[in-house]
């Protein structure tokens, strides 16, 4: 099993639509999770990092953090076009560890 | 304000080849990581340069090799070329040796072993 599972894709929403990426996880000393965006021929840029479990929103984008059940998740509200990418969940056990990152989900946002 | 500069962006080699590439990282920063992307998959940590020095290491062999200069500036050198090593390789640069979500990446330098 995978340290961070996360599901290829890709996955075609309409725009306007609520968006929801998910990985799962089996290391339970996991404690740090961000959430990055990538565009092609782009590297990652960092959209969200929570501590530990719960939510946090930042605009349209809100993180859940469920570490009971090894299970986190991106909402993305009002999706845009823009929003088409590849997202990729990341994790770390302390801050200043290593971070293992899902393989990404490929977002496509149809006008 | 300039962000992380990697160079070149694509190259070319054969297997058995010795290649390095190169990385600037973002302004005020002093901590350099490198990581390969291979295609369909997400980044996997090489190494973390922090004072010139090699801090942690992920799980690739010795042909995976490094060097951070006074500048903060870095090299990633890999030698005998593998068909498995054409891949994306991405540097992303800090402060203090941090790592997560104070990591800002570059663009990537596109490696293709032939």
């Amino acid at each position: 099993q995978k340290e961070v599972e996360q599901d290829p894709g890709p996955l075609s929403v309409p725009e306007g639509a609520i968006v929801s990426l998910n990985c799962t996880y089996s290391n339970s000393a996991f404690q740090y999770f961000m959430w990055y965006r990538q565009y092609s021929r782009k590297g990652p840029e960092l959209l969200m990092y929570t501590y530990s479990s719960g939510n946090k929103e930042d605009g349209r984008f809100t993180a859940q953090v469920d570490k009971s059940s090894k299970y986190i998740s991106l909402f993305i509200r009002d999706s845009q076009p823009s929003d088409s990418a590849t997202y990729l969940c990341a994790m770390s056990v302390r801050r200043d560890d290593k971070i293992i990152f899902g393989k990404g989900t490929r977002l496509h946002i149809l006008p | 304000d300039a962000g992380v500069t990697q160079s070149p962006t694509h190259l070319i080699k054969t297997r058995g080849q010795q290649v390095t590439l190169r990385c600037s990282p973002k302004s005020g920063h002093d901590t350099v990581s490198w990581y390969q992307q291979a295609l369909g998959q997400g980044p996997q940590f090489i190494f973390q340069y922090y004072e010139e020095e090699e801090r942690q290491r992920g799980n690739f062999p010795d042909r995976f090799s490094g060097h951070q200069f006074p500048n903060y500036s870095s090299e990633l050198n890999v030698n005998a070329l593998l068909l498995g090593d054409s891949a994306l390789y991405l540097c992303a640069s800090s402060l203090g040796g941090a790592l997560g979500e104070k990591l800002f990446f570059g663009s990537g330098t596109q490696l293709s072993v032939l």
